[in-house]
């Protein structure tokens, strides 16, 4: 199994919302990736886990939580999210003796 | 500052022609460099990588070519088809740098017209 596999594939929710977007991946790899992609532009990097546990964080708001309750899978709880927060959610994993990452097809998502 | 920059922004060419896409880079030290395809509203999918070491390497009809001395990379497409339309993005890593620190061109976004 050489996929990342991202769930919902589309997702509409109100400010008041609480939801959350899933990432699985079976390659065995211990680093797994969030990234946000707004349209025409390049990713930007918001969470990295390595070995279940978060190693980097690039400042990014308290309405994202991210969770790896294993090393196959990674979560990203959302609450009172902002128009402006509306894009194209990655995840991405990668060997951590390697840095190359295999995306998944990411998660639109639309905050109305 | 490490930069990647990709050249052009845009770009149209006829079904089954040839194109070349270009990627200069300030990235350093260098360790790899990458290039994605993606699809709109999709995730990026690796066509190539290449290390310090590699000057060309090939994959269907994509072939990369890497000159570290002038820390420049190009993509050539071989005779496009329609399902080439994308984007194309390249990735350069750092030696040493902190896991997951990949630095992203804000790519090419290729059209194939029949």
């Amino acid at each position: 199994d050489t996929e990342v596999t991202q769930t919902p594939k589309h997702l509409v929710m109100g400010m008041t919302n609480k939801k959350s977007l899933k990432c699985e991946q079976h390659m065995g790899h211990r680093a797994m990736y969030w990234y946000k992609q707004k349209a025409k532009k390049p990713p930007e990097l918001m969470f990295v886990y390595s070995y279940e546990k978060l190693s980097i964080n690039e400042s990014v708001p308290s309405r994202f939580s991210p969770e790896c309750p294993n090393s196959s899978l990674l979560n990203l709880h959302l609450h009172a999210l902002q128009p402006e927060d509306s894009a194209l959610y990655l995840c991405a994993s990668s060997h951590p003796r390697t840095d190359t990452q295999y995306f998944g097809p990411g998660t639109r998502l639309t905050v109305l | 500052k490490n930069q990647v920059e990709q050249s052009p922004q845009s770009l149209i060419i006829l079904e089954g022609k040839n194109c070349t896409l270009q990627c200069n880079y300030t990235v350093s030290p260098f360790s790899n460099l990458r290039w994605y395809k993606q699809d709109t509203g999709r995730g990026p999918v690796s066509l190539t990588i290449m290390t310090f070491s590699e000057n060309t390497k090939s994959n269907g009809r994509y072939t990369a070519t890497l000159d570290a001395d002038t820390k420049q990379s190009s993509l050539h497409i071989t005779a496009s088809q329609l399902s080439d339309s994308a984007s194309y993005i390249c990735v350069v890593s750092a030696r040493g740098s902190t896991l997951g620190r990949l630095y992203f061109g804000r790519g090419t976004q290729l059209t194939v017209w029949p």
